[in-house]
């Protein structure tokens, strides 16, 4: 019963460095969604996958990258980290019932860069 | 690009009130979607709505797609403290079904 696994649940990180945000779904979710809250925010789009294969921009999609890896993995990358990037990353995702939209969400990355 | 505006932002109700919120647009939506964020966790989507004056119920919520399509509504009735959170409402956006514009969300505060 996990739904939506994220990893890590909290990272710190200098600036300029590296890192991998890992998400796996174990509903047979074809598409799958990364986003990331600001405080007094809501949600920003980041990058969507709507199928295995496939990725395209959201709203905010500079500064990352994202591997649909397969069906159930789909993973964000930040290059080159810089401070405007601290934020919570959520990832999602939704099924085959014609909701184009999230429908499950991770508990969240809580990134911080110094 | 287009911004949803929540209202109200946050709320303090006894236990057993009943709430409402809402929810506007800038344009038209073809869909609404209404989520509940618990603290620490992520968003749950609690109703989602597809055609305009449509009512939907999930337990004690009440959602409605505005007949102008540019607004949608939330209603709890009888409160419990378990729905203290942040209700955030949504639509799609940037002309593709898949790219979701949020609002900033309504915080609720039950007392016992």
């Amino acid at each position: 019963n996990a739904g939506v696994t994220q990893t890590p649940k909290f990272q710190v990180l200098k600036t300029g460095q590296s890192m991998t945000l890992q998400c796996a779904q174990d509903m047979n979710h074809n598409s799958m969604y990364w986003y990331r809250q600001d405080p007094g925010m809501g949600l920003r789009l980041i990058y969507y996958s709507a199928s295995e294969g496939t990725t395209d921009k959201g709203e905010v999609p500079n500064g990352y990258n994202v591997s649909r890896l397969n069906k159930r993995e789909f993973s964000l990358r930040l290059e080159s980290a810089a401070p405007s990037q601290t934020s919570v990353y959520f990832c999602a995702s939704s099924g085959q019932t014609g909701l184009h939209q999230p429908q499950h969400f991770g508990d969240g990355t809580r990134l911080s860069i110094l | 690009g287009q911004q949803l505006n929540q209202s109200p932002q946050s709320m303090f109700i006894q236990e057993g009130e009943d709430v409402s919120m809402n929810c506007t647009s800038s344009s038209i939506f073809n869909t609404w979607l209404w989520y509940k964020q618990d603290p620490g966790e992520g968003p749950v989507l609690l109703i989602a709505l597809y055609k305009a004056g449509e009512l939907t119920s999930n337990g004690r919520l009440t959602a409605q797609f505005g007949i102008t399509r540019k607004d949608s509504f939330l209603n709890i009735s009888a409160s419990i403290p378990s729905d203290v959170g942040i209700y955030f409402c949504a639509g799609p956006s940037g002309g593709s079904n898949y790219k979701l514009t949020f609002g900033k969300g309504t915080l609720l505060t039950v007392n016992p």
